[in-house]
């Protein structure tokens, strides 16, 4: 098993552009979610998807867009990247929402 | 929107002592973990626990449901080097889960 994992590791975009991050489990766990991580604030909810094709809000989604056609894979968008966008991305499965997480080595993106 | 707050923020010890750190809430949570993260990697999942009042153990870690359900403590037995890492707890709500802002332990051989 490879676990939950992330690609890029790293990225630096300038303002307004979009990416894609991706993210993939192989332990076929219905709960995904993802997280950015700023220095002093822990890990904050992006979105979130309980099974494939749903997907939820969760704390802080402005700027971000989520899909979930697979059991598999949970890529998460930024549309028009922020210098606010700056942080540690992290990807996370589960088997359901209150279990504990695997989560994946995140990306850390730079948005200039 | 419910809130964690983890305390201590950093702690400096002598390898061999007990640790203890805490998460408190003004609201309820169903589920609380404690996780583990090292440099430049995702946090590990150390203790899960499920029921208020639950008291579980992983090694030299032990970790309580509060009763009241809105806390949870870690405490971390005769220390060593390798415990050196941020540990976040995290609450699980309705359908997402809240993390406090982490205790960054340093351990002092």
């Amino acid at each position: 098993n490879a676990g939950v994992t992330q690609t890029p590791k790293f990225q630096v975009l300038k303002t307004g552009q979009s990416m894609t991050l991706q993210c993939a489990q192989d332990m076929n766990h219905e709960y995904m979610s993802w997280y950015r991580q700023d220095p002093g604030m822990g890990l904050r909810l992006i979105h979130y998807s309980v099974g494939a094709g749903i997907t939820d809000q969760g704390e802080v989604p402005n700027g971000y867009n989520v899909s979930r056609s697979t059991t598999e894979d949970f890529p998460l968008r930024l549309l028009s990247a922020a210098p606010s966008q700056t942080s540690v991305y992290f990807c996370a499965s589960s088997y359901h929402p209150g279990a504990g997480q695997y989560f994946g080595p995140g990306t850390r993106l730079t948005v200039t | 929107g419910q809130q964690l707050n983890q305390s201590p923020q950093s702690m400096f010890i002598q390898e061999g002592e007990d640790v203890s750190m805490n998460c408190t809430s003004s609201s309820i949570f169903n589920t609380w973990l404690w996780y583990k993260q090292d440099p430049g990697e995702g946090p590990v999942l150390l203790i899960a626990l499920y029921k208020a009042g639950e008291l579980t153990s992983n090694g030299r870690l032990t970790a309580q449901f509060g009763i009241t359900r809105k806390d949870s403590f870690l405490n971390i037995s005769a220390s060593i080097p390798s415990d050196v890492g941020i540990y976040f707890c995290a609450g699980q709500g309705d359908n997402d889960m809240r993390f406090g802002a982490g205790t960054r332990l340093t351990v002092k051989p």
